[in-house]
C-alpha cells in the first residue's frame, strides 16, 4: 500500500513565479492538508480539502490556493512566489473528523522549494 | 489555538527509557493531545494520542496528568532510529498545530 506521495521532490523557482505542487493522499483517505515548514520550524498548517471544497485555513495570504480531485489527490498553488516561500511543503491525508478529534495524518516526504 | 510548551532538547543513552515532558495549560474538555515525530529529511509521523487516560501502542506510550495540564511522552527503550524531533499537539478538529518540538539526541 504507497503512503502519502508528493511531486516534484525539489524545486527552484525565481520571485514572481508560480508554482504548482502535487500531492498523492494514502489509499482510501477522503481529506488532504497541506503544511510550510521553515527550516528550524515546526510545520505551519495552509490548509484542508475535503470533497473537493477548502474546510479550513491557516494564516496564509490568498497567493496560497488549492485545489481537490474527484480521485482526492490535490494541488497547492503559489503565486508571485517571495523569498520568504522558500520551505519543504508537506502534505498530510486522513480520514474527515467528524468529530471533536483530529483523525492521523500521515504525512508524505514533502517537496523542498527554493525561491532565488 | 491551545499552546504547548515543551524543553528544546534532551538526550537519552540508547537502550534506556526517554520521558518527553510538555506543557498544555490552556488545553480545553475536547482537546486532544497527540504526539508526532519527524526524523531527518522525512515528513512528520504519527506516535500515540489521547484525551484523559494514558495510552499505549507499540511505539510509545502516553501518561496524562489527571488535570491534563500536562503530559508526557515514553519510549521504553530508546534506539538511534528514535532520534527525531517530537512534537505535542493539541487538537480539537480538523487541523495540528505545531509548535517547535523537542530535538531528541540518542548516545550509542
Amino acid at each position: 500500500d504507497a503512503g502519502v506521495t508528493q511531486s516534484p521532490t525539489h524545486l527552484i523557482k525565481t520571485r514572481g513565479q508560480q508554482v504548482t505542487l502535487r500531492c498523492s493522499p494514502k489509499s482510501g483517505h477522503d481529506t488532504v492538508s497541506w503544511y510550510q515548514q521553515a527550516l528550524g520550524q515546526g510545520p505551519q498548517f495552509i490548509f484542508q480539502y475535503y470533497e473537493e471544497e477548502e474546510r479550513q485555513r491557516g494564516n496564509f495570504p490568498d497567493r496560497f490556493s488549492g485545489h481537490q480531485f474527484p480521485n482526492y489527490s490535490s494541488e497547492l498553488n503559489v503565486n508571485a512566489l517571495l523569498l520568504g516561500d522558500s520551505a519543504l511543503y508537506l502534505c498530510a491525508s486522513s480520514f474527515f473528523a467528524r468529530g471533536g478529534n483530529t483523525d492521523t495524518q500521515y504525512f508524505g516526504p514533502g517537496t523542498r522549494l527554493t525561491v532565488l | 489555538d491551545a499552546k504547548t510548551t515543551q524543553p528544546n532538547s534532551m538526550e537519552s543513552n540508547e537502550e534506556e527509557p526517554v520521558h518527553l515532558p510538555c506543557n498544555h495549560s490552556t488545553i480545553s474538555g475536547t482537546d486532544y493531545i497527540h504526539w508526532y515525530r519527524q526524523l531527518p529529511s522525512q515528513g512528520p509521523e504519527y506516535v500515540i494520542h489521547g484525551l484523559t487516560s494514558n495510552v499505549n501502542n507499540r511505539m510509545a506510550s502516553l501518561a496524562i496528568a489527571e488535570d491534563r495540564k500536562s503530559s508526557t511522552l515514553i519510549l521504553h527503550r530508546a534506539t538511534l532510529r528514535d532520534a527525531a524531533v517530537y512534537y505535542c499537539i493539541l487538537s480539537g478538529g480538523n487541523k495540528l498545530v505545531f509548535g517547535a518540538g523537542t530535538i531528541l539526541r540518542v548516545k550509542s
